[in-house]
């Protein structure tokens, strides 16, 4: 089974507006990485957050990473047409397991 | 500098047939991995392969193999193809082995079609 599971499976937001997504995973992790997919093409690298890192930025996004609770976020700030995509969350540990994704749509 | 290449883009064969995908990795890049994403889900690993030799394996029958060669570029084949190994396929390299030790570039995938 994938230990990743993002939430929410499907996201709908205007331009402007921060889009939040949730992932949570089962067992001890190394690191937790982030990946963005266009339309069923490959995948884009986001960001990697180390299992003793708590919070890290890159442009508009956040990503926080809390062990004690097995989860992580990924905020995306003032959200444009173009981030419209599906957003995966992998941990990685003895293997490398990508969750089912949120397929976020932000309207213009 | 040229990212991670798949190729065919698209490719339609008929069950038990076999069929090969083929990797070119990010220059630079040493490591290759393959994954399976079925329609509507996340990306499932199948292997991963350094320095010529298959280094980890994800929950995949035989059927599923592959090969690197000396210039870092990889294949996968699958026999005996079933309905269910309908899918794209996506490639990823990395400079150094293990799975979570660093970000991974990914083709645009292979989608397989089998009638």
């Amino acid at each position: 089974s994938q230990q990743g599971e993002e939430d929410p499976q499907a996201l709908s937001i205007q331009e402007g507006e921060n889009a939040t997504m949730n992932c949570s995973y089962k067992t001890s992790i190394n690191n937790l990485q982030w990946y963005r997919q266009n339309s069923g093409r490959g995948l884009v690298h986001l960001i990697l957050i180390r299992s003793n890192e708590r919070e890290k930025h890159s442009g508009r996004l956040r990503v926080t990473l809390d062990t004690s609770k097995k989860s992580s976020s990924l905020l995306i700030t003032a959200s444009r047409a173009a981030d419209t995509a599906s957003y995966f969350c992998a941990t990685g540990g003895q293997n490398f397991v990508f969750g089912p994704g949120t397929r976020l749509s932000v309207l213009p | 500098d040229a990212g991670v290449t798949q190729s065919p883009t698209h490719l339609i064969k008929t069950r038990g047939q076999q069929v090969t995908l083929r990797c070119s990795p990010k220059s630079g890049h040493d490591t290759v991995s393959w994954y399976q994403q079925a329609l509507g889900q996340g990306p499932q690993f199948i292997f991963q392969y350094y320095e010529e030799e298959e280094r980890q394996r994800g929950n995949f029958p035989d059927r599923f193999s592959g090969h690197q060669f000396p210039n870092y570029s990889s294949e996968l084949n699958v026999n005996a193809l079933l309905l269910g190994d309908s899918a794209l396929y996506l490639c990823a390299s990395s400079p150094g082995p293990g799975l979570a030790a660093y970000e991974q570039y990914f083709g645009p995938g292979t989608r397989l079609t089998v009638t």
